[in-house]
């Protein structure tokens, strides 16, 4: 399957701990996001690279959130510090430069 | 915030039925595009409309786009249990290098 994947699918910690996900993109793609899904509401932009260059990045995205994306392959999103607001999913979608987006299956947060 | 707004929030249908969905948004747009999340997954792209082009179809679905009222609607056709998921519209800048801003979505269930 060459589609997008992340890793891991779901993750417990508790408060205070750091997290970090993985998402390999679809290998052509240039482009890499990453978005914020709670329940009910659709997916709230992170930050996103085109390359290994981070181009932009949400006002959602507080300085315990970090993301690097090192060789413009697969990226890493960090999560320092975590809160219980930091609960929900987050999701990875790759592109060609202004094309449709392919989104990984996510990785389930949840903290206690 | 959110930019794009489907409506309805919900709509049940019967098997067989044809089921539209509609999306607003504020700003202009370079494209616009519509996916399906089912239940805890990744989204699923469906169809990108271009902001240049009215209507677009994929199989069953049928996307209209009107740029003057800012809308879009998405039909799908014939509708089948497995269509049951949540839809969202998705839309970028003019410049079609901003990321993504979905809405809340349409919870579609369909009923054999």
């Amino acid at each position: 399957d060459t589609g997008v994947s992340q890793d891991p699918r779901h993750k417990i910690t508790k408060r205070g701990q750091n997290v970090t996900f993985r998402c390999d993109p679809i290998s052509e793609h240039n482009r890499l996001y990453w978005y914020r899904q709670t329940l009910g509401q659709g997916p709230e932009f992170l930050t996103y690279f085109q390359n290994e260059a981070q181009l932009e990045k949400s006002r959602l995205l507080s300085d315990r959130f970090s993301a690097e994306r090192p060789k413009g392959s697969f990226s890493t999103l960090e999560i320092q510090r975590t809160e219980q607001g930091d609960s929900a999913m987050y999701l990875c979608a790759s592109s060609l430069i202004q094309r449709e987006q392919y989104f990984g299956p996510g990785t389930r947060l949840t903290v206690t | 915030s959110q930019q794009g707004e489907e409506d309805p929030q919900a709509l049940s249908i019967q098997e067989g039925e044809n089921a539209t969905m509609n999306c607003s948004y504020k700003t202009s747009i370079n494209n616009l595009q519509w996916y399906r999340q089912n239940s805890g997954r990744g989204l699923v792209h469906l169809i990108l409309i271009r902001s240049n082009e009215r209507e677009k179809h994929s199989g069953r679905l049928r996307v209209t786009l009107d740029t003057s009222k800012k809308s879009s609607s998405l039909l799908i056709t014939a509708s089948r249990a497995a269509d049951t998921a949540s839809y969202f519209c998705a839309t970028d800048g003019v410049s079609g290098n901003t990321p993504l801003v979905f809405g809340k979505g349409t919870r579609l269930s369909v009923i054999a």
